[in-house]
């Protein structure tokens, strides 16, 4: 089956902008979540949604938001864009199954590389 | 911040070594997981290991897992060029999220 679709795979933006990046999770998840990865931070949680409701944020600024939708898909938004923020943000999805402490393991799409000039 | 710190940061191999890497973490956990990256991509699920195993195994990975030294290791066996990449491992989830360590770049060799 489809694995986690982003879009886009690049993209390059002025300081100031705002920009949308988009999530198609694996059919039948229901969790998703984003992630920002630096050189100098390296993977940093940004958020996590599950059947439209976000039950985690990370330590990041109210700029950065997201949301998801009815059927899973998900964007996040990134308002007023600063060099800082270039960065791959990926997303990954789960099925969550399983007893509470069982564990589960993600499926990441390929990311988006946002460069901000 | 992360969770935990990787070791080494960075590993080159000739091909048909093994390859270990090891992961310190600082908070109890109920899982530990391992992810390959190549070249920027997405990660890639390897394997999760479960508060209470020691030890667990995949084709050519050994995971092992020592919660009372708050530690776990990954070792790649046979090592081809295709394994070259970077490993991480990430803790949880717990409230719904992973927390990474910094990565092991491993580099194997022809």
């Amino acid at each position: 089956k489809a694995g986690v679709t982003q879009t886009p795979r690049y993209l390059i933006k002025t300081r100031g902008q705002q920009v949308t990046l988009s999530c198609s999770p694996i059919s039948g998840h229901r969790s998703v979540s984003w992630y920002q990865q630096t050189p100098g931070q390296g993977l940093q949680f940004l958020f996590e949604y599950f059947s439209e409701t976000q039950r985690n944020k990370g330590n990041f600024p109210g700029r950065f938001s997201g949301r998801q939708f009815s059927n899973s898909r998900s964007e996040m938004n990134v308002s007023t864009l600063e060099l800082g923020d270039s960065a791959l943000y990926l997303c990954a999805s789960s099925l969550e199954e399983g007893a509470f402490g069982m564990g589960y393991g993600y499926t990441f799409g390929s990311g988006t590389r946002l460069t901000v000039v | 911040s992360q969770q935990g710190e990787e070791d080494p940061q960075a590993l080159s191999i000739q091909e048909g070594e093994n390859a270990t890497m090891n992961c310190s973490y600082k908070t109890s956990i109920n899982n530990l997981q391992w992810y390959r990256q190549n070249s920027g991509r997405g990660l890639v699920h390897l394997i999760l290991i479960r508060s209470n195993e020691r030890e667990k195994h995949s084709g050519r990975l050994r995971v092992t897992l020592d919660t009372s030294k708050k530690s776990s290791s990954l070792l790649i066996t046979a090592s081809r060029a295709a394994d070259t990449a970077s490993y991480f491992c990430a803790t949880g989830p717990n409230d719904y999220k992973l927390s990474f360590g910094a990565g092991t770049t491993v580099t194997v060799r022809a």
